[in-house]
């Protein structure tokens, strides 16, 4: 079945910091892509999407880009700050739903 | 600019009791869906609905029932609460179309003991 795998975290940067998460999914045909972001005692945010195959997500200096050939929707940063610590979700839609990474914890230490 | 309003924020319950756990959206989306979130295992899907009137089982169904009868309101219930039912609850809508990105609540965050 579909499925999404992130890498395990948590992950620990200093600030300035080059940050890749890595992201990869099974599916059947080509599902749109997304990450999400969650904050300490928030919901989930959107932070970026992918619709097709080749297409790149950006939001807030992240980015994502959708890779067919390696079924991969890794998300980075050039220079990560304090205020990025959270919790990374990866996720697929599917039909009506969205199927969900473990999520990935990233720290950031000044 | 209200979103998906949850409801409570936090809740301690006692084992057998019940209790329904409140989502409103005003973007008059047809999609709402409940998730549970647990550590590690990112967010499990209770029940969906694709418009009113309409729901479905989810990935984890057993232990909650949901209704829709309003395009806003999307309720959660606890029929016979139990300790493997804390978690926090995250509610979630979004406009028709599985490319379409959801928008969430802020959670409740539900204890059991």
């Amino acid at each position: 079945g579909n499925s999404v795998t992130q890498m395990e975290g948590p992950v620990t940067l200093s600030e300035e910091a080059f940050l890749t998460i890595n992201c990869t999914y099974t599916a059947t045909g080509y599902p749109s892509l997304f990450w999400y972001v969650q904050y300490p005692g928030e919901g989930l945010q959107l932070l970026l999407k992918a619709t097709k195959a080749d297409d790149k997500g950006s939001n807030k200096g992240f980015e994502a880009t959708y890779r067919k050939e390696t079924t991969s929707f890794h998300l980075e940063k050039g220079s990560v700050q304090v205020s990025d610590s959270a919790v990374y979700f990866c996720a697929q839609g599917s039909n009506y739903q969205l199927i969900w990474g473990a999520g990935t914890k990233l720290i950031i230490k000044p | 600019n209200a979103g998906v309003t949850q409801t409570p924020k936090f809740q301690v319950l006692k084992t057998g009791q019940s209790m329904t756990l409140q989502c409103a959206q005003d973007m008059n989306h047809e999609y709402m869906s409940w998730y549970r979130q647990d550590p590690g295992m990112g967010l499990r899907l209770i029940h969906y609905s694709v418009g009113a009137g309409i729901t479905d089982q989810g990935e984890v169904p057993n232990g909650y029932n949901v209704s829709r009868s309003t395009t806003e309101d999307f309720p959660l219930r606890l029929l016979s609460a139990a300790p493997s039912q804390t978690s926090v609850y995250f509610c979630a809508s979004r406009p028709e179309g599985s490319n379409q990105p959801q928008h969430f609540g802020d959670g409740t965050r539900l204890s059991i003991l």
